[in-house]
């Protein structure tokens, strides 16, 4: 079965860490770029980051830029999102998400997770 | 910042056509793309590139364009097409910035 299967979320204090797991299966992951998304309670989809097939060029929200990092794991087909210094705002269902476009990225998703809750709070 | 601007709500009874609004300045330019959320599921790619719609999709939705509006189509609405529906779409004036609309959720009478 094709699928992405999220893990890692919990709850964490302000100012600590989180690593997020994703992993794939049912198709060559290697060969897609990879993306997270979070989404807040009550509030719409949010951008966060992405990752080239072979992991060597990443994009980042300005909001998460030198907090968050995304990595993978070909190797395992796994994606990781390591979150440090996380904030109350960073709370949310974090998804990861496959590239839709199959040649060149082209910043849409073609199949979800169906996400790990990251609760932010003292 | 760039925006996607979407009705917080859609009602219509079964069989009815429900139309959904998207409108963004940068759309006449970029794609836009729709994913179905449901509660306790995994978001689902609806439409993709303004119109297109990916394989297993029931040929009731679709999307259509028109300057800065786009708009998803269901026609002949069934009960479990009841759900959160996101448009996104992405702005590339500056830094490349990918954007989502605040969600619309379909209710179905």
């Amino acid at each position: 079965e094709v699928q992405l299967v999220e893990s890692g979320g919990g709850l964490v204090q302000p100012g600590g860490s989180l690593r997020l797991s994703c992993a794939a299966s049912g198709f060559n992951f290697r060969t897609y770029a990879m993306h997270w998304v979070r989404q807040a309670p009550g509030k719409g989809p949010e951008y966060v980051s992405a990752i080239n097939s072979d992991g060597d060029s990443t994009y980042y929200v300005n909001s998460v830029k030198g907090r968050f990092t995304i990595s993978r794991d070909n190797s395992k087909n796994t994606l990781y999102l390591q979150m440090d210094s996380l904030r109350i705002d960073d709370m949310a269902v974090y998804y990861c998400a496959r590239e839709g476009g199959h040649v060149n990225v082209e910043w849409y998703f073609d199949l979800w997770g169906r996400g790990t809750l990251v609760t932010v709070s003292s | 910042s760039y925006e996607l601007t979407q009705p917080p709500s859609v009602s219509v009874s079964p069989g009815q056509t429900a139309r959904i609004t998207c409108s963004g300045d940068a759309l006449p330019d970029q794609y836009a793309y729709w994913y179905q959320k449901k509660p306790g599921q995994a978001p689902v790619l609806v439409i993709y590139q303004d119109t297109g719609r990916p394989s297993g999709i029931p040929e009731r939705f679709s999307g259509s364009t028109s300057g800065t509006i786009v708009t998803l189509t269901i026609s002949g609405v069934q009960a479990e097409d009841e759900a959160d529906y996101y448009c996104q779409s992405a702005n590339s004036s500056g830094s490349y910035q990918v954007v989502f609309g605040g969600g619309t959720k379909l209710t179905v009478l």
